[in-house]
């Protein structure tokens, strides 16, 4: 079993829908908890940050963190086209030292 | 600060040469990452520094890879020999909170 879980997708919405995206983990001395986006033929950039549970919220993006369940989520309200890209979640148990990314998921939002 | 800078960002060579993989770091970064990405596999660290000493090699796929930081500004990957299953993306990145990615290394070995 690999440590971070993420679903490739590919995932295709309209325009305006609410996107979910989610990882789960094994690990549970993972207390980092981060979304990347990355776009086609570039390196990840960091989207949003997280640190153990709870939510976080960046204009229409929210991040879920539920470390009972080993799970993560990130919601993108009222999606746009530009959010078209690959979002990775990755997770480290010391800040940044050891990463462990997911998958990625890959979302294409349709106008 | 222009970033991480990668180079090349393409490199195409044949199956048994050597390959020398660049990175510069963000100015002030302590801690520099080697990571590769492939359809099949996703993301993986490599390798990863801390004030230019290796700290976790243990994602290092085989002998024939090796990874350098002689100094805080610098850092080199190199495959030696290279083979057709090294084909990826060979990303850097660098943080001191926050990791920034160069733009990545686009490797094909024939």
């Amino acid at each position: 079993q690999k440590e971070v879980e993420q679903d490739p997708g590919p995932l295709s919405v309209p325009e305006g829908a609410i996107v979910s995206l989610n990882c789960t983990y094994s690990n549970s001395a993972f207390q980092y908890f981060m979304w990347y986006r990355q776009y086609s033929r570039k390196g990840p950039e960091l989207l949003m940050y997280t640190y153990s549970s709870g939510n976080k919220e960046d204009g229409r993006f929210t991040a879920q963190v539920d470390k009972s369940s080993k799970y993560i989520s990130l919601f993108i309200r009222d999606s746009q086209p530009s959010d078209s890209a690959t979002y990775l979640c990755a997770m480290s148990a010391i800040n940044n030292n050891d990463m462990r990314f997911g998958a990625g998921t890959r979302l294409t939002v349709k106008p | 600060d222009a970033g991480v800078i990668q180079s090349p960002r393409h490199e195409v060579t044949e199956m048994g040469q050597e390959v020398t993989l660049r990175c510069k770091p963000i100015s002030g970064h302590d801690y520099l990452f080697w990571y590769r990405q492939t359809m099949m596999r996703g993301l993986e660290l490599l390798i990863y520094f801390n004030n230019n000493v290796p700290i976790d090699d243990s994602g290092m796929p085989e002998d024939r890879f090796s990874a350098k930081m002689p100094n805080a500004s610098f850092s080199t990957l190199k495959i030696q020999p290279s083979e057709p299953r090294d084909s990826a993306v060979y990303f850097c990145a660098s943080s001191g909170f926050e990791a920034f990615f160069g733009q990545g290394t686009r490797l094909t070995v024939v």
